[in-house]
């Protein structure tokens, strides 16, 4: 069964506007990573972070992360067109020692037009 | 160059006929994972490994097997193909497990007819 949910399902936005994905999961984790994946090509890690963090920065990209709600957002500022991709939310799983298991949502695509 | 490699890239096979996707990794990576991507469906993760000799299931396991006999392979067997196994295959490898960053391949497409 899937663990993370993106929402939205699809974005479309205009260059240098942002972009704002959410991603909602069930059980308590270790870490929450976000990836993202060019048309039909692997994915790329964007980020991480721990269960014991809030807020997260690298380059334009912004997480965070409500451990209470059981969710995170991804903020990717000044979009580019280059930006065009499907995002996706993994986490693992907090419950004993399963540290195999890892559950990514259906994604979110995002698509930003010059 | 760090990296993870599939093979094949695609592949066109008929259903029974037993296949192997091939993955490697030059990471000294501990776990390798392999995952199945269907539209709509997002990565549902199929096998993992977190060593050498350990193996285990994930949400789809079914019509699959695996096997880790050195750290740097994890291939993927098939040994009765399906059409329902038509997908797009990634493999993924990282230091420790699930919990950091993982390494994706660039993805194996198979069809099965």
């Amino acid at each position: 069964s899937q663990q993370g949910e993106e929402d939205p399902q699809a974005l479309s936005i205009q260059e240098g506007e942002n972009a704002t994905m959410n991603c909602s999961y069930k059980t308590s984790i270790n870490n929450l990573q976000w990836y993202r994946q060019n048309s039909g090509r692997g994915l790329v890690h964007l980020i991480l972070i721990r269960s014991n963090e809030r807020e997260k920065h690298s380059g334009r990209l912004r997480v965070t992360l409500d451990t209470s709600k059981k969710s995170s957002s991804l903020l990717i500022t000044a979009s580019r067109a280059a930006d065009t991709a499907s995002y996706f939310c993994a986490t693992d799983e907090h419950r004993g020692s399963t540290l195999g298991r890892l559950y990514f949502g259906r994604g979110t695509q995002l698509t930003v037009w010059p | 160059e760090a990296q993870v490699t599939q093979n094949p890239r695609y592949l066109i096979t008929v259903t029974g006929k037993k296949l192997t996707v091939t993955c490697s990794q030059n990471m000294n990576h501990e776990y390798m994972s392999w995952y199945r991507q269907d539209p709509g469906l997002g990565l549902r993760q199929i096998y993992y490994s977190m060593n050498v000799e350990v193996t285990d299931k994930g949400d789809v396991p079914e019509g699959y097997k695996v096997s880790r006999k050195e750290k740097r392979n994890f291939p993927l067997i098939l040994e009765s193909p399906s059409p329902n196994q038509t997908s797009l295959y990634f493999c993924a490898s990282s230091r420790g497990g699930a919990y950091n960053e993982q390494f994706f391949g660039p993805g194996t497409r198979l069809t099965v007819l």
